[in-house]
């Protein structure tokens, strides 16, 4: 049984260009969350997406979007790439309801220069 | 929103000493998990455990919902432990980590 993979698992863009995340998620498991990792820091929220709709959003700007495919895997796109998005972005993968366990990819090194 | 506290946010030990790691949030949750991040960024889960008591070989985890904490406890510890442990709450469909408890275990 498959985990949670992301890909790729590094990536190098420069300043304001595009980029996308993939997230394929757990076998059995139906929502997907996305979270950005900074060095030296716990992850933060960005977003969640159930039933290829955005379920619920942290304190991101637009430049953040996703999509969530009816395969239930997602993207996590950035657009006008910032030095300040240099981070880790996790996937997680949830299955129905709230009170369930989530697991976690490898996750995407994202460097921007 | 919830606050998540972590203590303590840096702890060396011996190998082979006992720890308790603390998690504080500031409402009630409908889910806590306990990870432990691995060099490589792997957040590799621990406990799922939004109420009582687990326990899973040299770890133990409780959580009190109703005083809105969890512990997280490390016995016998191995240089394998080493790494950063995060508390992570879930209320609605929003999930906050706390800032961590980075260990370092000395041979």
């Amino acid at each position: 049984d498959a985990g949670v993979t992301q890909s790729p698992t590094h990536l190098i863009k420069t300043r304001g260009q595009q980029v996308t995340l993939r997230c394929s998620p757990k076998s059995g498991h139906d929502t997907v969350s996305w979270y950005q990792q900074a060095l030296g820091q716990g992850p933060q929220f960005i977003f969640q997406y159930y039933e290829e709709e955005e379920r619920q959003r942290g304190n991101f700007p637009d430049r953040f979007s996703g999509h969530q495919f009816p395969n239930y895997s997602s993207e996590l796109n950035v657009n006008a790439l910032l030095l300040g998005d240099s981070a880790l972005y996790l996937c997680a993968s949830s299955g129905l309801g709230r009170g369930t366990e989530a697991f976690f990819g490898q996750g995407t090194r994202l460097t921007v220069v | 929103g919830i606050q998540v506290e972590q203590s303590p946010p840096d702890l060396i030990l011996q190998e082979g000493a006992n720890s308790t790691l603390r998690c504080n949030f500031s409402d009630s949750v409908n889910n806590l998990q306990w990870f432990h991040q691995n060099p490589w960024g792997q957040l590799i889960n621990l406990f799922y455990i939004p109420s009582g008591t687990k326990q899973n070989g040299r770890l133990s985890a409780t959580t009190v919902a109703t005083e809105r904490y969890s512990l997280l406890y490390i016995s016998s510890s191995q240089t394998t432990d080493s790494g950063v442990y995060f508390c992570a709450v879930t209320g609605g469909f929003k999930t906050i980590f706390g800032a961590g408890t980075r260990l370092f275990v000395k041979a």
